[in-house]
This record gives C-alpha cells, sequence and structure tokens, in this order.
C-alpha cells in the first residue's frame, strides 16, 4: 500500500522561504510522477509541479518561478521549496503521485503570517 | 492552459436520487481526464481516470463518461456519505489543472 506523508512548518512569515517534504512508503520515488498541489481556504485545488524519474521537474506558471521541486532517492522522499512567501500562499498543501494523482497526503497547512 | 468549467457549482440531491455533474475543457483533451471526491477535512480521492475508468475499492454507483471537451460524473441512487466536492483534473497538457469544484449536498 502507496502512502504520502507531508511535512513542514505551520507558519512562515511573509517574504520567507516554505520548505515541505514528503515522504513515500510503498513505492519506489525513482517511478513516476510526482506532484505537490495547494489549497488555500475554502478555495479549490491548484497543481503546483511535478518531479519525475531522473529529476526532470514541471511547475505552474502561476508560481512566477518561485517554486523548486527535488527529490532524495537515498531517504525516499520529494521536496517543495517556495521562495518569496506571501498570504496568498496561505493553503494546505498536499503530495500526490501519478498523471491522476493517486494516491494522496494527508496534507499540511501552512500560513503566511507575520 | 487549458481551463476546466464544472456546472453546476453546486446541487442538493435527495437520497437514492441521480447526481450528473459536467466538466468542460476549453480544448480538446482527448480522454485525460479524471475525478476526485474531496469530504470535509480531507485529501481529495480518486474516483475514475481517464475519463471512465473506474478504480478499485470505488463504489460501482460512480461511472464517467465523455471525450475531448465534455465530459460527465454520474452518480447513481446518491448515498449520504457521498456529501462532498467533486473535482475535475486534465493531464493533457501543462500546466495540469483543475475544475472549480461541484459540491453536492445530500436533502
Amino acid at each position: 500500500q502507496v502512502q504520502l506523508h507531508e511535512s513542514g512548518p505551520g507558519l512562515v512569515k511573509p517574504s520567507e522561504t516554505l520548505s515541505l517534504t514528503c515522504t513515500v512508503s510503498g513505492a519506489s520515488i525513482n517511478a513516476y510522477y510526482w506532484s505537490w498541489i495547494r489549497q488555500p481556504p475554502g478555495e479549490g485545488l491548484e497543481w503546483i509541479g511535478y518531479i519525475y524519474y531522473g529529476g526532470n521537474t514541471k511547475y505552474n506558471p502561476s508560481l512566477k518561478s518561485r517554486g523548486t521541486i527535488s527529490v532524495d532517492t537515498s531517504k525516499n522522499q520529494f521536496s517543495l521549496r517556495l521562495t518569496s512567501l506571501t498570504a496568498a500562499d496561505t493553503a494546505v498543501y498536499y503530495c500526490a503521485r501519478g498523471l491522476f494523482f493517486e494516491p494522496w497526503g494527508q496534507g499540511t497547512r501552512v500560513t503566511v503570517s507575520s | 492552459e487549458i481551463v476546466l468549467t464544472q456546472s453546476p457549482d453546486f446541487q442538493s440531491v435527495a437520497p437514492q436520487e441521480k447526481v450528473t455533474i459536467t466538466c468542460r475543457a476549453s480544448q480538446d483533451i482527448g480522454d485525460t481526464l479524471h475525478w476526485y471526491q474531496q469530504k470535509p477535512d480531507q485529501s481529495p480521492k480518486l474516483l475514475i481516470k481517464y475519463a471512465s475508468q473506474s478504480i478499485s475499492g470505488v463504489p460501482s454507483r460512480f461511472s464517467g463518461s465523455g471525450s475531448g471537451t465534455d465530459f460527465t460524473l454520474t452518480i447513481n441512487s446518491l448515498e449520504a456519505e457521498d456529501a462532498a466536492v467533486y473535482y475535475c483534473h486534465q493531464s493533457n497538457s501543462l500546466p495540469w489543472t483543475f475544475g472549480q469544484g461541484t459540491k453536492v449536498e445530500i436533502k
């Protein structure tokens, strides 16, 4: 059974950098697409980007080049780094596998506030 | 960017009735359209992949159809546990996008 678990700080200050990690169990990180997706409070879902086998990455242009996704194969983890945070980045952040997202992590809530 | 427009935004339906949610894509996406269910305070859950392919463990009352630009999620015989927000998602071209969601309430 494949499981994903997000971890990271719950509160980050404006203009700072957010770092989140998704730990994968039950599947190798060396296969599949691995995505980050976010959901602002009371709103819909937004795909942030993915990392694919070999470290290939693609991002949503809406991030304006603020996001970086990386992988640590030794720990079977992938990470999201998001710079220059504003209140608009406040959201629940999910990690998920595949071209169709299955499974998802439980989500981690991130609040951007001073 | 491919825009996915769902309709309706909200639907209130009695138990055992049929629910139909549509998702229209701004350009042809073939069958690369997937459906998710999100219950309050939970992660989304995959219901249907590639427009009409069923997912193991998902009740058979959930079905999908369509191709190109017009897609439909159908819930036959609605149950109380189906109260949720439903999203469509396309993986045809980057950036991957979601519909705005359809909230289904049980009358």
